[in-house]
Protein backbone atom coordinates (compact mmCIF):
# COMPACT_ATOMS: atom_id res chain seq x y z
CA UNK A 1 0.00 0.00 0.00
CA UNK A 2 1.06 3.72 -0.71
CA UNK A 3 1.62 5.87 1.96
CA UNK A 4 3.26 9.46 2.77
CA UNK A 5 4.91 10.60 5.69
CA UNK A 6 5.88 13.88 6.66
CA UNK A 7 8.59 13.68 9.65
CA UNK A 8 8.36 17.17 10.75
CA UNK A 9 4.92 17.84 12.80
CA UNK A 10 5.92 21.80 13.18
CA UNK A 11 8.29 24.03 12.02
CA UNK A 12 9.30 27.90 12.18
CA UNK A 13 10.20 30.02 9.77
CA UNK A 14 11.66 33.81 9.94
CA UNK A 15 9.37 36.28 7.39
CA UNK A 16 11.69 36.29 4.24
CA UNK A 17 13.76 33.70 4.84
CA UNK A 18 13.68 30.31 3.04
CA UNK A 19 12.13 27.17 4.08
CA UNK A 20 12.01 23.19 3.21
CA UNK A 21 9.57 20.79 4.04
CA UNK A 22 9.94 17.59 3.80
CA UNK A 23 8.33 14.53 2.66
CA UNK A 24 8.59 10.73 1.90
CA UNK A 25 6.46 8.08 0.18
CA UNK A 26 6.06 4.45 -0.77
CA UNK A 27 4.57 3.10 -3.68
CA UNK A 28 5.73 0.41 -6.44
CA UNK A 29 4.19 2.35 -8.89
CA UNK A 30 5.78 4.20 -11.71
CA UNK A 31 3.40 6.85 -12.79
CA UNK A 32 1.78 8.86 -10.34
CA UNK A 33 1.18 12.65 -9.31
CA UNK A 34 2.72 14.08 -6.03
CA UNK A 35 0.92 17.36 -4.29
CA UNK A 36 1.19 20.08 -1.80
CA UNK A 37 -1.52 21.12 -0.49
CA UNK A 38 -2.05 24.12 2.19
CA UNK A 39 -4.56 24.48 4.48
CA UNK A 40 -4.65 27.58 6.24
CA UNK A 41 -7.03 28.60 9.37
CA UNK A 42 -10.24 28.40 7.34
CA UNK A 43 -9.42 24.91 6.46
CA UNK A 44 -9.78 25.28 3.10
CA UNK A 45 -7.99 22.92 1.10
CA UNK A 46 -5.47 24.76 -1.21
CA UNK A 47 -3.18 23.23 -4.32
CA UNK A 48 -0.17 24.73 -3.82
CA UNK A 49 2.16 22.19 -6.21
CA UNK A 50 1.91 19.67 -7.84
CA UNK A 51 4.26 17.28 -9.61
CA UNK A 52 3.61 14.29 -12.59
CA UNK A 53 6.46 11.26 -11.76
CA UNK A 54 7.40 11.16 -15.48
CA UNK A 55 8.68 14.46 -15.90
CA UNK A 56 12.05 14.79 -14.29
CA UNK A 57 11.81 18.60 -14.53
CA UNK A 58 11.08 20.18 -10.95
CA UNK A 59 7.79 22.02 -10.86
CA UNK A 60 7.76 25.49 -9.49
CA UNK A 61 5.06 27.99 -8.94
CA UNK A 62 6.30 31.59 -7.97
CA UNK A 63 8.07 31.16 -4.21
CA UNK A 64 7.17 27.47 -4.25
CA UNK A 65 8.94 25.15 -5.65
CA UNK A 66 9.80 21.50 -5.23
CA UNK A 67 12.65 18.77 -5.08
CA UNK A 68 11.49 15.73 -6.70
CA UNK A 69 13.85 12.71 -6.06
CA UNK A 70 12.13 9.91 -7.86
CA UNK A 71 14.39 7.34 -6.98
CA UNK A 72 14.73 8.17 -3.33
CA UNK A 73 10.87 8.78 -3.54
CA UNK A 74 11.27 12.04 -1.76
CA UNK A 75 9.27 15.00 -2.43
CA UNK A 76 10.45 18.33 -0.56
CA UNK A 77 8.80 21.66 -0.52
CA UNK A 78 10.90 24.90 -0.82
CA UNK A 79 8.84 28.13 0.18
CA UNK A 80 11.27 31.46 -0.79
CA UNK A 81 10.73 34.65 0.77
CA UNK A 82 8.26 33.69 3.52
CA UNK A 83 5.19 35.41 3.97
CA UNK A 84 3.11 35.79 7.24
CA UNK A 85 -0.02 34.47 4.72
CA UNK A 86 2.07 31.34 4.43
CA UNK A 87 1.43 30.40 7.53
CA UNK A 88 -0.90 26.92 7.53
CA UNK A 89 -0.99 23.33 7.42
CA UNK A 90 0.50 21.61 4.75
CA UNK A 91 -0.10 18.43 3.49
CA UNK A 92 2.25 16.74 1.07
CA UNK A 93 0.04 13.95 -0.95
CA UNK A 94 0.08 11.32 -2.97
CA UNK A 95 -2.48 9.66 -6.02
CA UNK A 96 -1.81 6.70 -7.99
CA UNK A 97 -5.08 6.20 -9.16
CA UNK A 98 -7.99 8.40 -8.21
CA UNK A 99 -7.78 8.51 -4.68
CA UNK A 100 -5.25 11.09 -3.18
CA UNK A 101 -3.25 9.92 0.09
CA UNK A 102 -1.70 12.52 2.12
CA UNK A 103 0.41 12.62 4.67
CA UNK A 104 0.05 13.92 8.43
CA UNK A 105 1.14 17.20 7.77
CA UNK A 106 3.57 20.04 8.52
CA UNK A 107 2.26 22.97 10.57
CA UNK A 108 4.83 26.27 9.63
CA UNK A 109 4.82 29.21 11.46
CA UNK A 110 5.97 32.33 9.85
CA UNK A 111 7.56 34.29 12.51
CA UNK A 112 7.59 38.35 11.95
CA UNK B 1 -12.65 28.40 -11.95
CA UNK B 2 -12.65 24.40 -10.20
CA UNK B 3 -15.06 25.92 -7.53
CA UNK B 4 -16.63 23.32 -4.99
CA UNK B 5 -19.14 24.46 -2.92
CA UNK B 6 -20.22 23.01 0.59
CA UNK B 7 -23.49 23.74 2.82
CA UNK B 8 -23.84 24.00 5.45
CA UNK B 9 -20.67 25.00 6.41
CA UNK B 10 -21.63 24.37 10.14
CA UNK B 11 -24.59 22.84 11.53
CA UNK B 12 -25.43 21.39 15.42
CA UNK B 13 -28.03 18.32 15.88
CA UNK B 14 -28.87 16.56 18.55
CA UNK B 15 -28.14 12.77 19.43
CA UNK B 16 -29.81 10.11 17.44
CA UNK B 17 -31.17 12.07 14.30
CA UNK B 18 -29.48 12.79 11.22
CA UNK B 19 -27.90 15.25 9.00
CA UNK B 20 -27.56 16.17 5.32
CA UNK B 21 -24.09 17.87 3.84
CA UNK B 22 -24.19 18.26 0.38
CA UNK B 23 -21.64 19.20 -1.79
CA UNK B 24 -21.44 21.00 -5.08
CA UNK B 25 -19.12 21.66 -8.09
CA UNK B 26 -20.30 25.11 -9.59
CA UNK B 27 -18.34 25.53 -12.67
CA UNK B 28 -17.39 21.91 -13.54
CA UNK B 29 -19.18 18.23 -14.12
CA UNK B 30 -17.04 15.93 -11.55
CA UNK B 31 -17.96 12.35 -12.46
CA UNK B 32 -16.21 11.00 -9.33
CA UNK B 33 -16.53 13.42 -5.92
CA UNK B 34 -14.65 12.22 -2.52
CA UNK B 35 -15.63 12.58 1.30
CA UNK B 36 -13.04 12.98 4.10
CA UNK B 37 -13.03 13.64 7.75
CA UNK B 38 -10.80 15.49 9.28
CA UNK B 39 -10.65 15.79 12.92
CA UNK B 40 -8.97 18.20 14.96
CA UNK B 41 -4.89 18.53 14.40
CA UNK B 42 -5.14 15.75 11.85
CA UNK B 43 -4.83 14.66 8.58
CA UNK B 44 -7.32 13.87 5.96
CA UNK B 45 -9.00 10.50 6.20
CA UNK B 46 -10.78 9.24 3.02
CA UNK B 47 -14.14 7.68 3.92
CA UNK B 48 -15.54 6.89 0.26
CA UNK B 49 -15.58 7.80 -3.08
CA UNK B 50 -18.53 8.32 -4.73
CA UNK B 51 -19.04 8.29 -9.08
CA UNK B 52 -21.97 9.60 -10.39
CA UNK B 53 -24.84 7.15 -11.02
CA UNK B 54 -23.60 4.70 -8.98
CA UNK B 55 -23.41 3.16 -5.29
CA UNK B 56 -20.32 4.67 -3.33
CA UNK B 57 -17.31 2.70 -2.62
CA UNK B 58 -16.54 3.24 0.67
CA UNK B 59 -13.12 2.72 2.75
CA UNK B 60 -12.35 -0.18 5.27
CA UNK B 61 -13.77 0.82 8.62
CA UNK B 62 -16.60 3.70 7.36
CA UNK B 63 -19.83 2.54 8.20
CA UNK B 64 -21.94 2.60 5.12
CA UNK B 65 -25.08 2.26 7.01
CA UNK B 66 -24.34 5.43 9.03
CA UNK B 67 -22.36 7.41 6.35
CA UNK B 68 -24.80 7.48 3.62
CA UNK B 69 -23.79 8.91 -0.08
CA UNK B 70 -25.74 9.84 -2.77
CA UNK B 71 -24.22 10.97 -5.85
CA UNK B 72 -27.51 12.34 -8.13
CA UNK B 73 -26.18 13.99 -10.47
CA UNK B 74 -22.61 15.71 -12.35
CA UNK B 75 -22.70 18.25 -9.72
CA UNK B 76 -24.37 17.15 -6.65
CA UNK B 77 -23.19 14.82 -4.13
CA UNK B 78 -24.64 14.57 -0.79
CA UNK B 79 -23.67 13.02 2.68
CA UNK B 80 -25.99 12.12 5.40
CA UNK B 81 -24.82 11.14 8.71
CA UNK B 82 -27.75 8.64 9.85
CA UNK B 83 -28.45 8.64 13.73
CA UNK B 84 -25.63 10.94 14.71
CA UNK B 85 -23.98 10.24 18.01
CA UNK B 86 -21.32 12.89 19.32
CA UNK B 87 -18.27 10.67 18.16
CA UNK B 88 -19.81 11.65 14.93
CA UNK B 89 -18.84 15.38 15.50
CA UNK B 90 -15.84 16.19 13.44
CA UNK B 91 -14.60 18.05 10.24
CA UNK B 92 -16.10 16.71 6.95
CA UNK B 93 -14.57 17.30 3.30
CA UNK B 94 -15.99 16.80 -0.35
CA UNK B 95 -13.65 17.00 -3.13
CA UNK B 96 -14.24 16.37 -6.51
CA UNK B 97 -12.32 15.27 -9.72
CA UNK B 98 -12.33 17.99 -12.35
CA UNK B 99 -12.29 14.99 -15.52
CA UNK B 100 -11.69 11.37 -15.58
CA UNK B 101 -8.10 10.69 -15.86
CA UNK B 102 -7.04 13.36 -14.06
CA UNK B 103 -5.70 13.08 -10.79
CA UNK B 104 -6.29 16.55 -9.35
CA UNK B 105 -9.06 17.60 -6.78
CA UNK B 106 -10.54 20.36 -5.92
CA UNK B 107 -11.75 20.96 -2.13
CA UNK B 108 -14.79 22.28 -0.63
CA UNK B 109 -14.45 24.66 2.18
CA UNK B 110 -15.44 21.91 4.99
CA UNK B 111 -18.64 21.19 7.36
CA UNK B 112 -18.40 21.37 10.69
CA UNK B 113 -20.42 18.96 12.56
CA UNK B 114 -21.13 18.74 16.26
CA UNK B 115 -23.57 16.61 17.66
CA UNK B 116 -25.18 17.69 21.18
Amino acid sequence: AQTVTQSQPEMSVQEAETVTLSCTYDTSESDYYLFWYKQPPSRQMILVIRQEAYKQQNATENRFSVNFQKAAKSFSLKISDSQLGDAAMYFCAYSGDDKIIFGKGTRLHILP
Amino acid sequence: GAVVSQHPSWVICKSGTSVKIECRSLDFQATTMFWYRQFPKQSLMLMATSNEGSKATYEQGVEKDKFLINHASLTLSTLTVTSAHPEDSSFYICSARLAEYTYEQYFGPGTRLTVT
